[in-house]
């Protein structure tokens, strides 16, 4: 099963602008994690955020987490080329079944020049 | 994609066959993982190891099965009793202690086609 399910599902902006893509979940978090996936590769790791921190930063990338609403978002700003990707949440359970890592459903990304 | 490798990256059986993708790592990490992403999906996991000669179910273990007889390589077979195998099946590891708590390092992923 997925845990998370990710808004939108796709997104097209222009060089220079900003990307939001949302992540809800269903279950209680030891943390969340944001993956970036190219076309036909694996995945690349991120950023990571404990159930206990609410903002993180990396470069370009500000991501938030609202455990109240069971809700993240990732915000790239001044958005290039090169961040023409597909982008994953995955959450990290507390309870049953081992800390397995649970992807959403993922929001495609196109950057236009 | 660091250090982990996944062959072949494209593979094609007919019904009815077993087959066996390849996953190595030299990053000296604990835990493995497998994992199957249909188109326009996200990554479901189909088994896990976190320490040589143990492995685990994930979410879609019907019809697969893994070994972990050393650290550095976790092969899956695709066997025929898996219904709808064709998919992109991508391996990641990560250090352990902390488990899956931790990052996920991904290979590059194997395209499985059944025709």
């Amino acid at each position: 099963s997925q845990q998370g399910e990710e808004d939108p599902q796709a997104l097209s902006i222009q060089e220079g602008e900003n990307a939001t893509m949302n992540c809800s979940y269903k279950t209680s978090i030891n943390n969340l994690q944001w993956y970036r996936q190219n076309s036909g590769r694996g995945l690349v790791h991120l950023i990571l955020i404990r159930s206990n921190e609410r903002e993180k930063h990396s470069g370009r990338l500000r991501v938030t987490l609202d455990t109240s609403k069971k809700s993240s978002s990732l915000l790239i700003t001044a958005s290039r080329a090169a961040d023409t990707a597909s982008y994953f949440c995955a959450t990290v359970g507390l309870t049953g079944g081992g800390n397995k890592l649970t992807f959403g459903t993922g929001t495609q990304l196109k950057v236009e020049l | 994609d660091g250090g982990i490798t996944q062959s072949p990256k494209y593979l094609f059986r007919k019904e009815g066959q077993n087959v066996t993708l390849s996953c190595e790592q030299n990053l000296n990490h604990d835990a493995m993982y497998w994992y199957r992403q249909d188109p326009g999906q996200g990554l479901r996991l189909i088994y896990y190891s976190q320490i040589v000669n143990d492995f685990q179910k994930g979410d879609i273990a019907e019809g697969y099965s893994v070994s972990r007889e050393k650290k550095e390589s976790f092969p899956l077979t695709v066997t025929s009793a898996q219904k709808n195998p064709t998919a992109f099946y991508l391996c990641a590891t990560n250090p352990g202690g902390a488990g899956f708590t931790d990052t996920q390092y991904f290979g590059p992923g194997t395209r499985l086609t059944v025709l």
